[in-house]
Order: structure tokens, then sequence, then C-alpha cells
């Protein structure tokens, strides 16, 4: 069965600051990945995801993120992150079907600081 | 509307009552999903529906009770609910083609629930 580890609950950064939230997935064949981020009160939304090809993913709103199959990880980075980036991040790995079992991580919760 | 709707975004409800969450997707999607989402907890996928018909349900007590009419809509039915069933409850759409490959789901707001 798949399973997704976000070893960190909650990450503070300052304002204008890196960052890198890590994610890291079992899955027995190749996955299909994704990260999403959850503002208070607010539903899930994509922000980028890897299906297959080129390891280093962009997504919305400036965030990238690597796969690298030797480590079983599917970091998020942003070089430069703003006070509007507060909010929780969800990983997610998915297995291939004609409707979609995602299976997601338990979150980190991101604090921006001025 | 755009994307995923659901409503109400907040819902207070005895255990005795009987209520219902709506989901409507306006992306032409053919796969819809229920998930529950407690403090501290993974997302929970409770239903899913593909072409109108169930074709996951993990477990989930009989006190939650699908219904997906069509495509575009899905209801959760609720009764008897206990307090521990307070969360957030997300809906979420996707293409869902048979024998697809990997597809995106796209989330609704969500309806907070709390049972008193």
């Amino acid at each position: 069965a798949q399973s997704v580890t976000q070893p960190d609950i909650h990450i503070t950064v300052s304002e204008g600051a890196s960052l890198e939230l890590r994610c890291n997935y079992s899955y027995g064949a190749t996955p299909y990945l994704f990260w999403y981020v959850q503002s208070p009160g607010q539903g899930l939304q994509l922000l980028l995801k890897y299906f297959s090809g080129d390891t280093l993913v962009q997504g919305i709103k400036g965030f990238e993120a690597e796969f690298k199959r030797s480590q079983s990880s599917f970091n998020l980075r942003k070089p430069s992150v703003h006070w509007s980036d507060a909010a929780e991040y969800f990983c997610a790995v998915g297995a291939s079907g004609g409707y979609q079992k995602v299976t997601f991580g338990t979150g980190t919760k991101l604090q921006v600081i001025p | 509307e755009t994307g995923v709707t659901q409503t109400p975004r907040h819902l207070v409800m005895g255990m005795t009552n009987k209520k219902s969450l709506k989901c409507e997707q306006h992306l032409g999607h053919n796969a819809m999903y229920w998930y529950k989402q407690s403090a501290k907890k993974p997302l929970e996928l409770m239903f899913v529906y593909s072409l109108e018909e169930r074709v996951e349900n993990n477990s989930v007590p009989s006190r939650f009770s699908p219904e997906c009419p069509n495509s575009s809509h899905l209801f959760l039915h609720l009764h008897t609910l206990q307090p521990e069933d307070s969360a957030l409850y997300l809906c979420a759409s996707s293409q869902g083609v048979p024998g697809a490959n990997q597809e995106t789901q796209y989330f609704g707001p969500g309806t907070r629930l709390l049972v008193l």
C-alpha cells in the first residue's frame, strides 16, 4: 500500500527566506505525486504535480518540487517566501487507475514571520 | 460558477438531526469524491463515484449515505451523527476516464460540520 510521510508538522520561516517542505513516499511502482495547499477554512488547491518526465516540476505561486526516486522524496521549495504563503501544505501520492486513489500526508503548517 | 462548490459552508446539527451536504462540479468531470478532514489526521477518503456509480466505500459508518444523481452533483446524507463526526468534509472531482492514467483532483472549499 502507498504511504506519505511529512516529517515536519510545523515550520516557521521569515518573510523573504527560502523554504523547503519535506515529503517522503512509499509506493511499489512509479508514483504520481502532488502538492496541495490549504488556507484556513478553505479546500485544497493544487500547487503542482509529477506524473512523469522532468523530475523538477514547476507549480503555481512560485513553488517547485523535485522528484528524487533514489530518496523516495518529493520536496517542495520556494526561493523567497511571502506572508501570503502561510497555510498548510499537503503532499500526496496516487496510484494509476480509472479513478484516483490518492493518499495524503498529515500536512505541514507553515508560519511566516515578518 | 466555476470549479467545485459545496453547500452549506458551515453546519451545526444535533445527533438526532438529518441533514445533507451538497457538492457540485462545473468542470465536466466524471469522478467525484468525499473526504473527511479531522484535526491532526490525514485526509480520509470516504466515497468515490465514477460515472455515477460508487466504486469505493472505505468502511464508512452507515450514518453517512452518499448519493450521486448525475456526474455534476454529489450529496452526503447525514443522520444520527456522533460528536466525533465533527470535521471538515471536502468534495473533489477528477476527469475520471476509466483506464486513464493518473488524474488531478480538484477540491471544493469544504463544509465545516459540528455535531452537538
